[in-house]
């Protein structure tokens, strides 16, 4: 069981706006930075928003992060068929002094 | 551009050893800290291991504390992962992946190495 708490699948039509939770705690989100990962099957995970909303380099402004309280968010908007991936947030958990991972969402765009 | 590539993985038995490997490329290796993150096919990313940049400090998951060791070698720009006392359920892909702007983040991924414990 995951320390971080995301919905196993979501689905939406392209063009349209998605969300993805996380929960967690207050020794893990609710008081650390939050990061999110994209992985396309058979491929290695890529950073899509590192300190809870930032975007690197070459990451669209449609990917968003947020946060409130022990639950973070990411979101997508005008979906796109290469959206299609499972996506994972992270954090560091103070009490377990150890770096959590959801346990992944698969997204489909219908 | 960054290049993180894993080595050292293949079959072995339960209770043996294996040491991965990780050489990095296009950073400069002594300032980032980096982690180990296995992932099961099919199933999510368990974070293994991470080291500080100067390799002062170590933190690992209690599911392999005292039997794996991360360290790094700044002059061969290579990052270890030395796991003892094998289990079936360490069978994984083991990602090496640098961290930037915070510990946290996990901005660049190598591909993987597969290890396989069976008998």
């Amino acid at each position: 069981q995951s320390a971080l708490t995301q919905p196993p699948s979501v689905s939406a039509a392209p063009g349209q706006k998605v969300t993805i939770s996380c929960s967690g705690s207050t020794s893990s989100i609710g008081n650390n930075y939050v990061s999110w990962y994209q992985q396309v099957p058979g491929t290695a995970p890529k950073l899509l928003i590192y300190d809870t909303y930032k975007r690197p380099s070459g990451i669209p402004d449609r990917i968003y992060g947020s946060k409130f309280g022990t639950s973070a968010t990411l979101g997508i908007t005008g979906l796109q068929t290469g959206d299609e991936a499972d996506y994972y947030c992270g954090t560091w958990d103070s009490s377990l002094s150890a770096q959590v991972f959801g346990g992944g969402t698969r997204l489909t765009v219908l | 551009q960054v290049q993180l590539v894993e080595s050292g993985g293949g079959v072995v038995q339960p209770g043996r050893s294996l040491r991965l490997s990780c050489v990095a490329s296009g950073f400069t290796f002594s300032s980032s800290a980096m982690h180990w993150v296995r992932q099961t096919p099919g199933k999510g990313l368990e974070w293994v291991a991470v080291i500080s940049d100067d390799g002062s400090r170590k933190y690992y998951a209690d599911s392999v504390k005292g039997r794996f060791t991360i360290s790094r070698d700044i002059s061969k720009n290579t990052l270890y992962l030395q796991m003892n006392s094998l289990r079936p359920d360490d069978t994984a892909v083991y990602h090496c992946a640098r961290a930037e702007y915070r510990v946290i983040n996990l901005a660049n991924w190598g591909q993987g190495a597969l290890v396989t414990v069976s008998s």
